[in-house]
């Protein structure tokens, strides 16, 4: 499974928009990019995906260059209930590895008022 | 719809002690995994199944862990004897093929946070 890259902490303002951006230079042709986001005392939660160009959601939006050897994660407007532990992973979507998660250390969030 | 639950929440032991943690999936998912999460790290796959088949038990220390899902819906973890290392976050998720080809997205329970003295 392709090794992430991404930065271990981030400070932001409450009304910014927050781009993490995530490093994937192996990333396989069936890998998908999965960003997950978890609180303190709570376990992982999905953010996002996708496999090229831009995905958007409620939550956020995900920029995926055409070598796919990176992406970004995009927070419109970020208040402080957005501080929490980013995680980016390419996800396996086919063989034996299918679906698995591999996680790395995320990067830290950080809102200020 | 109920999320992933675990129990308990938290728990304290003695080294060489053992202790077992308890999910249920969400109704419906197949697949159930364990996850063990150190402070400051990132979840680490223990086991994943598939029904009642695990599928991925590489990451398992087989020596003092084992874990079962007999009817293919909730699921232990055990842990005989306990170390001081085994001190973590032990958190379980579930998760259900779709029909499409995307990856499927895992749930996650709130964990079991764990303390061995």
């Amino acid at each position: 499974l392709a090794k992430t890259t991404q930065p271990i902490s981030m400070d932001s303002y409450e009304g910014q928009e927050v781009n993490i951006t995530c490093s994937h230079n192996n990333i396989a042709t069936n890998d998908y990019i999965t960003w997950y986001q978890q609180f303190p005392s709570q376990g992982p939660r999905f953010i996002i995906q996708g496999y090229k160009t831009k995905v958007t959601n409620e939550v956020a939006s995900l920029f995926i260059p055409a070598d796919r050897k990176s992406s970004t994660l995009s927070l419109p407007r970020v208040s402080l209930s957005d501080t929490a532990v980013y995680y980016c992973l390419a996800q396996n979507a086919g063989g034996t590895s299918y679906g698995k998660l591999t996680f790395g250390q995320g990067t830290i969030l950080t809102v200020h008022p | 719809e109920a999320g992933v639950v675990q129990s308990p929440r938290y728990k304290i032991i003695e080294k060489k002690q053992p202790v077992a943690f308890w999910c249920n999936p969400i109704s419906g998912h197949n697949t159930l995994y364990w996850y063990r999460q150190n402070l400051g790290q990132g979840p680490e796959l223990l086991i994943r199944y598939e029904n009642e088949e695990a599928v991925d038990d590489s990451q398992l220390p087989k020596d003092r862990f084992s874990a079962e899902r007999l009817k293919g819906v909730d699921s232990t973890l055990k842990i005989q004897p306990a170390e001081l290392g085994d001190s973590a976050v032990y958190l379980c998720a579930s998760s259900s093929r779709t029909t499409g080809y995307l990856p499927y997205e895992q749930y996650f329970g709130p964990g079991t946070r764990l303390t061995v003295t």
